[in-house]
């Protein structure tokens, strides 16, 4: 598959649990981005990696743990997750820097925490 | 930070007539503005951006219009066939990155 691919696309999780989400890009860009999509709410921006840096934390709690270990992979470490963190879960990819920022997008993952 | 609203949330239209979705955002040094179309089950797919140097841009049946003074743009859907039935988000840069309106879920009635 190409473009952006997100592994596993269905998870569900109890609240002691934890699990790991995967990112993977194709696209030769150098800033990765998680976001949440919940029901009825805009798409919230949890976390930006440009050049494997993190530059944004958007005020995300510390259950959620990212980590890009090159500009190609990204991992979002879940632990002692909420039933409100259910939710789609949704990695994106772009070139950093320069005059565009368009986005792409994988096809998330589904959490359901129970 | 960069704050984006969009109306209405949901739009219903028969089919073969126009849809308009409308953002207005809150940074004036935001330059970019891009389209989303979310269908069912699958990821958000960018259909068309418009940047600050431009008012309008159009691809086909689908065109953005941009108003910087008054910091609203807008998506206009022509001629709508039942496959444009699905969320559409407008977005705004701030800071680098991209703010997300709430989204509106169009149906296109046959």
């Amino acid at each position: 598959e190409t473009g952006v691919t997100q592994t596993p696309r269905h998870l569900v999780m109890g609240m002691t649990n934890k699990k790991s989400l995967k990112c993977e890009q194709h696209l030769g860009h150098n800033a990765m981005y998680w976001y949440k999509q919940s029901a009825k709410k805009p798409l919230e921006l949890m976390f930006v990696y440009n050049f494997k840096e993190q530059t944004e934390n958007n005020s995300v709690p510390s259950r959620f743990s990212p980590e890009c270990p090159n500009s190609s992979h990204l991992f979002l470490h879940l632990h002692t997750l909420q039933p409100e963190d259910s939710a789609l879960y949704l990695c994106a990819s772009s070139h950093a820097g320069g005059n565009t920022y368009e986005q792409y997008f994988g096809p998330g993952t589904r959490l359901t925490v129970t | 930070g960069e704050n984006v609203e969009q109306h209405p949330s949901t739009l219903s239209v028969q089919e073969g007539d126009s849809a308009v979705i409308k953002c207005t955002y809150s940074d004036s040094a935001s330059n970019y503005f891009p389209w989303y179309k979310q269908e069912l089950g699958k990821r958000p797919q960018l259909i068309i951006d418009i940047r600050s140097n431009v008012g309008e841009k159009k691809d086909q049946r689908i065109a953005v219009t941009l108003n910087k003074t008054a910091k609203h743009f807008s998506l206009h859907i022509t001629e709508t066939q039942p496959e444009d039935s699905a969320v559409y988000f407008c977005a705004a840069e701030g800071d680098y990155k991209l703010s997300f309106g709430a989204g509106t879920t169009v149906t296109v009635r046959a």
